[in-house]
């Protein structure tokens, strides 16, 4: 089955350490985004690529950075410098430029807290 | 991006019909409307879009208003699975960031 699979599920981080979260597709899309969830709050960008070896900064970058070395993957990395980094982190993917449905396709999340 | 209202909660009861109503005033004349649901921890899924029409799927219908200032998601019946919190958003179609902006969306609730 197609779809967007996320690793970890659950993240447990002391202060300090830098963590990396994983996001894999075999949709064939194009573009990858990664989206900061906190409780009772929509959703906030944290960066998106459109192409490979290409990305963007979201609305909310600082303290994060991601790579786009595959089509298939792009992984978050929640360094030291996030000041707050305890929340849902969701990662999503699309055609690019969203194509004539807009839909995008998310992952079931990685909910990282930091002790 | 156009901006959305929505209400932050509303109450169905099962096996009722749901209208969950949003609000768009500075919509353009080429923006989409969209609708996503998340589950209880769960990534958002789409519902249904749409420009002008009003649009049906299996899992829900859209009415937009005809001066596309305003639209109304409806289920047409209710289940418990339906609990969930809705989003509306507004997307410039084609537009090179494709960047779907969440709202806090409306919390549904639904009694059995």
């Amino acid at each position: 089955d197609g779809g967007i699979t996320q690793s970890p599920k659950y993240l447990f981080r002391k202060e300090g350490q830098n963590v990396t979260l994983s996001c894999e597709q075999n949709l064939n899309h194009d573009a990858m985004y990664w989206y900061r969830q906190d409780p009772g709050q929509g959703l906030r960008l944290i960066y998106y690529s459109q192409i490979v070896n290409d990305f963007q900064k979201g609305d909310i970058a600082e303290g994060y950075s991601v790579s786009r070395e595959k089509k298939e993957s792009f992984p978050l990395t929640v360094t030291s410098a996030q000041k707050n980094p305890t929340a849902f982190y969701l990662c999503a993917s699309s055609t690019r430029g969203l194509g004539n449905t807009g839909e995008l396709f998310f992952g079931e999340g990685s909910r990282l807290t930091v002790l | 991006d156009a901006k959305t209202t929505q209400p932050n909660s509303m109450e169905s009861n099962e096996e009722e019909p749901v209208h969950l109503p949003c609000n768009h005033s500075t919509i353009s004349g080429t923006d989409y409307i969209h609708w996503y649901r998340q589950l209880p921890s769960q990534g958002p899924e789409y519902v249904i879009h749409g420009l002008t029409s009003n649009v049906n799927n299996r899992m829900a219908s859209l009415a937009i208003a005809e001066d596309r200032k305003s639209s109304t998601l409806i289920l047409h019946r209710a289940t418990l699975r339906d609990a969930a919190v809705y989003y509306c958003i507004v997307l410039i179609y084609g537009g090179s960031q494709g960047n779907l902006i969440f709202g806090k969306g409306t919390k549904l609730s639904v009694k059995p």
